[in-house]
C-alpha cells in the first residue's frame, strides 16, 4: 500500500512563504489533497485535486505537483495559518478504493 | 449547508462493539456523487481512514485493510444517516472518530466533517 512522507515541522515567520511537502509512489497516479487542521479542530479542505482551492479558502493557499512530490505552498503566511497540514491521496489498483494520509506537518509562525 | 451530526458513546469496554451514527442534513445518504465515510485520529496513528459506504444504483462499502474483518458501514435511508460498528475493540481504537463526506466534483475529496467525538477503550 502506498504512503505518504511530510516533514514533521516548517516554520516561518509572518509574510513569508511557507512550503509543505508530501512525497509518494501515489503521485502523479492519483491527485493530492490537503487539509489544515487547528486545535480541537476537525480538519478544513484547503487544496483538491492537486491544485484546486474551495470557495472561502484564501488565495494564499496553493497546491502544486511535481512527479512524486506534492507540494502546499502558503503566500504571505498570517498568524491564523499556523496549524496542522497533512496531505492525502487515495491508494487505488483503478477502483478508488482505500485512502492514505501523510503523517502532518505543523506549521509554526514565528 | 452540509451538515453531519454524529453521536456515539464515549467510552466503550475492551471486546466491545464502537457504534456510532452521523445523521445527514443538506444532502442525501443515496446520494449519486457523493461518499460517506468514517476517519479517526490518534497520536499514535494519525488520521486514519476506515471505510465508506456509497451509492451509484446500487450501495457499495469499502473498508480499510487494518480494520475489515471488524467494521460495518450501513446506510439508513429512512433517516438520512449513517452508521458504523466496529466490533471487539481494543485500546488501541482509542481516538477521535469523524464521520465525513467525499464529493465527486472535488474528487472525492472530504469537504465535510462531523465534528468528531472522543471514543475511549477501557475497562
Amino acid at each position: 500500500s502506498y504512503e505518504l512522507t511530510q516533514p514533521p515541522s516548517v516554520s516561518v515567520s509572518p509574510g513569508q512563504t511557507a512550503r509543505i511537502t508530501c512525497s509518494g509512489d501515489a503521485f502523479p497516479k492519483q491527485y493530492a489533497y490537503w487539509y489544515q487542521q487547528k486545535p480541537g479542530q476537525a480538519p478544513v479542505l484547503v487544496i483538491y485535486k492537486d491544485t484546486e482551492r474551495p470557495s472561502g479558502i484564501p488565495e494564499r493557499f496553493s497546491g502544486s505537483s511535481s512527479g512524486t512530490i506534492v507540494t502546499l505552498t502558503i503566500s504571505g503566511v498570517q498568524a491564523e495559518d499556523e496549524a496542522d497540514y497533512y496531505c492525502q491521496s487515495a491508494d487505488s489498483s483503478g477502483t478508488y478504493s482505500h485512502v492514505v494520509f501523510g503523517g502532518g506537518t505543523k506549521l509554526t509562525v514565528l | 449547508q452540509v451538515q453531519l451530526q454524529q453521536s456515539g458513546p464515549g467510552l466503550v469496554k475492551p471486546s466491545q462493539t464502537l457504534s456510532f451514527t452521523c445523521a445527514i442534513s443538506g444532502d442525501s445518504v443515496s446520494s449519486n456523487y457523493a461518499a460517506w465515510n468514517w476517519i479517526r485520529q490518534s497520536p499514535s496513528r494519525g488520521l486514519e481512514w476506515l471505510g465508506r459506504t456509497y451509492y451509484r444504483s446500487k450501495w457499495y462499502n469499502d473498508y480499510a485493510v487494518s480494520v475489515k474483518s471488524r467494521i460495518t458501514i450501513n446506510p439508513d435511508t429512512s433517516k438520512n444517516q449513517f452508521s458504523l460498528q466496529l466490533n471487539s475493540v481494543t485500546p488501541e481504537d482509542t481516538a477521535v472518530y469523524y464521520c465525513v463526506r467525499a464529493i465527486a466534483v472535488a474528487g472525492m475529496a472530504f469537504d465535510i466533517w462531523g465534528q468528531g467525538t472522543m471514543v475511549t477503550v477501557s475497562s
